[in-house]
Parts: C-alpha cells; sequence; structure tokens
C-alpha cells in the first residue's frame, strides 16, 4: 500500500530563516498533495496543495515543491516565523478518488527559535 | 461560520461503556470524515460518507458505527468502548475529492 513519511522528525529554524520540511510517497500514481499544519491542541489546519500536472505552487510566505520523479515533495515556508511553530504533515492521494484513497504522513514538529 | 465543529472536547469512558461524537459543518460540503490520530502514526480513516445518505468504511472501521443525519450532521458512535480506541477523533469535511479537508478541532477520548 501507499507509504508516506518525512525525513525529519523534529526541525528546529531561527526566526527569520526559511524552512523546508520534506516528504517522500511511494505511490507513483499519486495525483493530489496537501500539506496542512497542526498546532498543539487543535485540528490540522490546510496551508497548500498542489496537483500532480504540476511542479510548484506558491501561497502567501510557503512554496510547495513536487518531484514525480523521485516520489518527493517539500513545504518552504519563507521567513519563518514563531507562529509558525507546529507540526506539518504532508496527505498523498493514491489515485482518482475520494479522501479514502489518502495516505497522511506522521508530521514534522518545527520549533522556531526566536 | 464556525467551520467543523465537534463535541464533546473531551470524554473519559470506561471499558464498555458506549458513547457518540458529534459532528457538525456549516460550509454546505457533500463528504464528510471521522478519523483517527494516535502517536507516531498518521490520521487514520474510520468511516465517510461521500454525500447525504452514504456511509462507508474507511481503514479501521471495527469497534464504530456513523450515522450521516442530514447534510449537516455525521456522528460516530462507540458501542463498547475499549482501551485501544483511546485516542483523539477529529471529524472533516470536504466539497469533493480533490480539495482540502476541513478539520474540527478533534474529541480527545481516553478509554480506562
Amino acid at each position: 500500500g501507499e507509504s508516506v513519511g518525512l525525513h525529519l522528525p523534529t526541525l528546529s529554524v531561527q526566526e527569520g530563516d526559511n524552512s523546508i520540511i520534506n516528504c517522500a510517497y511511494s505511490n507513483s500514481a499519486s495525483d493530489y498533495f496537501i500539506w496542512y499544519k497542526q498546532e498543539s491542541g487543535k485540528g490540522p489546519q490546510f496551508i497548500i496543495d498542489i496537483r500532480s500536472n504540476m511542479d510548484k505552487r506558491q501561497g502567501q510566505r510557503v512554496t510547495v515543491l513536487l518531484n514525480k520523479t523521485v516520489k518527493h515533495l517539500s513545504l518552504q515556508i519563507a521567513a519563518t516565523q514563531p507562529g509558525d511553530s507546529a507540526v506539518y504533515f504532508c496527505a498523498v492521494r493514491g489515485n482518482s478518488g475520494g479522501y479514502q484513497k489518502v495516505t497522511f504522513g506522521i508530521g514534522t514538529k518545527l520549533q522556531v527559535i526566536p | 461560520n464556525a467551520g467543523v465543529t465537534q463535541t464533546p472536547k473531551f470524554q473519559v469512558l470506561k471499558t464498555g461503556q458506549s458513547m457518540t461524537l458529534q459532528c457538525a459543518q456549516d460550509m454546505n460540503h457533500n463528504s464528510m470524515y471521522w478519523y483517527r490520530q494516535d502517536p507516531g502514526m498518521g490520521l487514520r480513516l474510520i468511516y465517510y460518507s461521500a454525500s447525504e445518505g452514504t456511509t462507508d468504511k474507511g481503514e479501521v472501521p471495527n469497534g464504530y458505527n456513523v450515522s450521516r443525519l442530514n447534510k449537516r450532521e455525521f456522528s460516530l458512535r462507540l458501542e463498547s468502548a475499549a482501551p485501544s480506541q483511546t485516542s483523539v477523533y477529529f471529524c472533516a469535511s470536504s466539497e469533493a475529492g480533490r480539495s482540502p479537508l476541513h478539520f474540527g478541532n478533534g474529541t480527545r477520548l481516553t478509554v480506562t
């Protein structure tokens, strides 16, 4: 089945620096990719998504990069702020279909050092 | 516009007790989902409802039942709680399969 993982369980970044959080997936038929942010005691919050026909998508201070060749997804956060401290996880949909086909990563904890 | 609302926020049950977790969304989404989140594991789908009037099993349905009461509400029932069901439960909704999920803030359930 699908496996989705993150390279680093915890990432510490100085305030103002850029953060990069990575995610690897195994199913080459995956067609939809999402990044979520989860603060302590809260539900996951949508950050940005990308479809398999794109390599890059930008939002406000965030960029998602998709490399289908090596089955790798990354989230870049520019000028990291203390409010960015949270757990970030990716979600990958295996093929056409609804969320019953989606696999969630375990998450990376981002710690912002003031 | 509250998004997805879950009740209760916290619950402690004894083994064998039953309870229902409530979820309501005000975004007019067709699809609703129940997930559980456990340490060291990604979110796992328990049940989902692609549209009003339909429900289907997800990855970990054993020990749970669901009811899609109407388009807004989707409840999760534990008929006989077990310690293995200690977890954080999230309800979510979406417009369609390739749109992001909107999550509630969770119910933290402990079964002793």
